[in-house]
């Protein structure tokens, strides 16, 4: 069974930094393009962050582009997002999710506010 | 950042059908396949129900479909049950940069 469990998220005060954590189990890691979406309180989902496969490609969201860095950890099965100069508006659940365009698995999310 | 257009809110009775609509641009659903379909209730993982515009995952309902025509893709869940109750979400390929989605802004489907 594919798992995906997210860790990490916690209050931060503005301009601080988180670092999220995603937990994989139940299939290949090494095979699959994987993602971070975030869906911000009373507001839809939005893809903030992927990676391919092997590192070589990244992509973020304009709205995370120079703050957020998306990385993976091939041995530990691992994915994660280092967050830097936190936004009130970057208040979100985060979701891992394995896939390329379509995003066939999610975690549950770990949830992320910032305020002062 | 883009977003593709969606009717905040679909309701129905147990056992109708309802479509959700999703409209996007020359940029997204007018020029890809490559639409795809959440399933999101509160506090739990979002669910794939339908990829490239038309496909059914394995394991989900056969009630749920879905459809393209030019700038707007559509998701019909037949046989509405309480089950259904959820927010909805498109998503479509953009094409402007490497892993360039785009998702609406989602529907609240309503089992009265």
């Amino acid at each position: 069974e594919v798992q995906l469990v997210e860790s990490g998220g916690a209050l931060a005060q503005p301009g601080r930094s988180l670092r999220l954590s995603c937990a994989t189990s139940g299939f290949n890691f090494d095979d699959f393009n994987m993602h971070w979406v975030r869906r911000a309180p009373g507001k839809g989902l939005e893809w903030v962050s992927g990676i391919s496969w092997n590192s070589g490609r990244v992509g973020y969201a304009d709205s995370v582009k120079g703050r957020f860095t998306i990385s993976r950890d091939g041995a530990k099965r691992s994915l994660h997002l280092q967050m830097d100069s936190l936004r009130p508006e970057d208040t979100a659940l985060y979701y891992c999710a394995r896939g390329d365009i379509v995003f066939d698995n999610w975690g549950q999310g770990t949830p992320v506010t910032v305020s002062s | 950042q883009f977003t593709l257009t969606q009717p905040a809110s679909v309701s129905g009775s147990p056992g109708q059908s309802i479509t959700i609509s999703c409209t996007g641009t020359t940029s997204d659903v007018g020029s890809y396949d490559l639409v795809s379909w959440y399933q999101h209730h509160p506090n739990k993982a979002p669910k794939l129900v339908v990829y490239e515009a038309n496909k059914r995952p394995s394991g989900v309902s056969h009630r749920f479909s879905g459809s393209k025509s030019g700038y707007t893709a559509s998701l019909t869940i037949s046989g509405l049950q309480a089950e259904d109750e959820a927010d909805y979400f498109c998503c479509s390929f953009a094409g402007t940069e490497i892993f360039h989605v785009v998702f609406g802004g989602g529907t609240k489907v309503t089992v009265l």
